[in-house]
């Protein structure tokens, strides 16, 4: 199946920083990337759609100068959480449709661990 | 809010099949039904999707009612690798409002 990348797996940062998450199709190109966040014991709740060229959708509560999400190219798209507290401390995970003429399917990426200090 | 309904845990032996239910009773003609799956601390991995018609893959069966309310999915023989969330989940057929919505989803644990 088509594989989707992020980077780094983990990272840990002071609060007021800002951090960086990759997140890469690596065999397929992706017209439509999408942004989770998931909270220990819970589901994955979906933060922004982005479409390449484009600005990212937001979901309802989701503060778009918090996390800016760039999607520059057809395999890569972009989160930086901005000035990170530690209630950002969460899981992200990215996924990525397109590959392959399947537009049914998304494929996740293995997830980013933040943890803000 | 997820349209889905699935139990909150199951359980069955090493090498039995499984079959995990979820109830879709608002679904629309064009929804299709996607199943994925999450192991701990890991991304959702894809299992299966399909609209009308039953479907197999390596993974699994998706067995869907005629009436498309209801859809099961089957793994044939588990193994403890089997163990993780299981997420059913319907969406539009793909089009510029396309995304996937998660609800708690099924728990399964493998026993040996």
């Amino acid at each position: 199946g088509a594989v989707v990348s992020q980077h780094p797996s983990w990272v840990i940062c002071k609060s007021g920083t800002s951090v960086k998450i990759e997140c890469r199709s690596l065999d397929f190109q992706a017209t439509t990337m999408f942004w989770y966040r998931q909270f220990p014991k819970q589901s994955l709740m979906l933060m922004a759609t982005s479409n390449e060229g484009s600005k990212a959708t937001y979901e309802q509560g989701v503060e778009k100068d918090k996390f800016l999400i760039n999607h520059a190219s057809l395999t890569l798209s972009t989160l930086t959480v901005t000035s990170a507290h530690p209630e950002d401390s969460s899981f992200y995970i990215c996924s990525a449709r397109g590959g392959r003429g399947n537009l049914h399917t998304q494929y996740f990426g293995p997830g980013t661990r933040l943890t803000v200090l | 809010d997820a349209k889905t309904t699935q139990p909150n845990s199951m359980e069955s032996n090493e090498e039995e099949p499984v079959h995990l239910p979820c109830n879709h009773s608002t679904i629309s003609g064009t929804d299709y039904i996607h199943w994925y799956r999450q192991l701990p601390s890991q991304g959702p991995e894809y299992v299966i999707h399909g609209l009308t018609s039953n479907v197999n893959n390596r993974m699994a069966s998706l067995a869907i009612a005629e009436d498309r309310k209801s859809s099961t999915l089957i793994l044939h023989r588990a193994t403890l690798r089997d163990a993780a969330v299981y997420y059913c989940i319907e969406s539009n057929s793909g089009g510029s409002n396309y995304k996937l919505t998660f609800g708690k989803g099924t728990l399964l644990t493998v026993n040996p």
